[in-house]
């Protein structure tokens, strides 16, 4: 089981849809990242949220961490074919960086 | 600034043998860790070193180790290489431990 469990698995809509992924833990953290990686490259940072109940956003990506620290969601609005790619929530654990096994995301024009 | 490098970008290599993958991180990046990734056990933490010391260890073999220089360039090492070791390798950089990680490329490691 993994420590972070990120649903759906696949998810594969047509541009200008709306959608959400979820990032759930039973463990708390202090912090929570989300990545997006493209086939062939490494993962880069969308966002860092530190408070719970904090909600940030990067144009039309909306990022919210739970009240409890324990779970956190990516909202994506009127999707695009290049936010097609692997989204990865992490968090620090007992010293070392978890990440969940990603949601695969793809965006059809 | 420059972003993290990895060298190199693919590699073949036979069962038995090892390997040595390298890091170049973020200029003034002192935390460098290394995953591996692969299909079946995604994104998976190897090691993590903070000027030149280790400083956690994921849950590996002991054929996989690493250093850090002085200069905080990386290096992993995968001796006695398995066919299960054919994976993604990257490497991350980070201004401060278990902080934001800064990815590399990553080396695609096949192991025939």
């Amino acid at each position: 089981t993994q420590l972070l469990e990120q649903s759906p698995q696949f998810l594969s809509i047509q541009e200008g849809e709306n959608l959400t992924v979820y990032c759930n833990s039973s463990s708390v953290f202090s912090s929570l990242q989300w990545y997006r990686q493209e086939p062939g490259e490494g993962p880069v940072l969308l966002v860092t949220v530190v408070t719970g109940g904090e909600v940030k956003k990067l144009k039309r990506l909306t990022f919210q961490f739970g009240d409890a620290r324990k779970d956190s969601s990516l909202h994506i609005t009127a999707a695009q074919p290049g936010d097609t790619g692997l989204y990865l929530c992490a968090g620090e654990y007992n010293n070392d960086m978890r990440f969940g096994a990603g949601t695969r995301l793809t965006v059809k024009p | 600034k420059a972003g993290v490098t990895q060298t190199p970008r693919y590699l073949i290599k036979t069962r038995g043998q090892q390997v040595t993958l390298s890091c170049s991180p973020i200029s003034g990046h002192r935390s460098v860790s290394w995953y591996q990734q692969t299909p079946g056990q995604g994104l998976q933490f190897l090691f993590e070193y903070f000027s030149e010391t280790q400083r956690n260890k994921g849950n590996f073999p002991g054929r996989f180790s690493g250093r850090q220089f002085s200069n905080s360039r990386s290096e992993m090492n995968v001796s006695t290489l398995e066919l299960g070791d054919s994976a993604l390798y990257l490497c991350a950089s980070s201004p401060r431990v278990q902080y934001e990680q800064y990815f590399g490329p990553g080396t695609r490691l096949t192991v025939t």
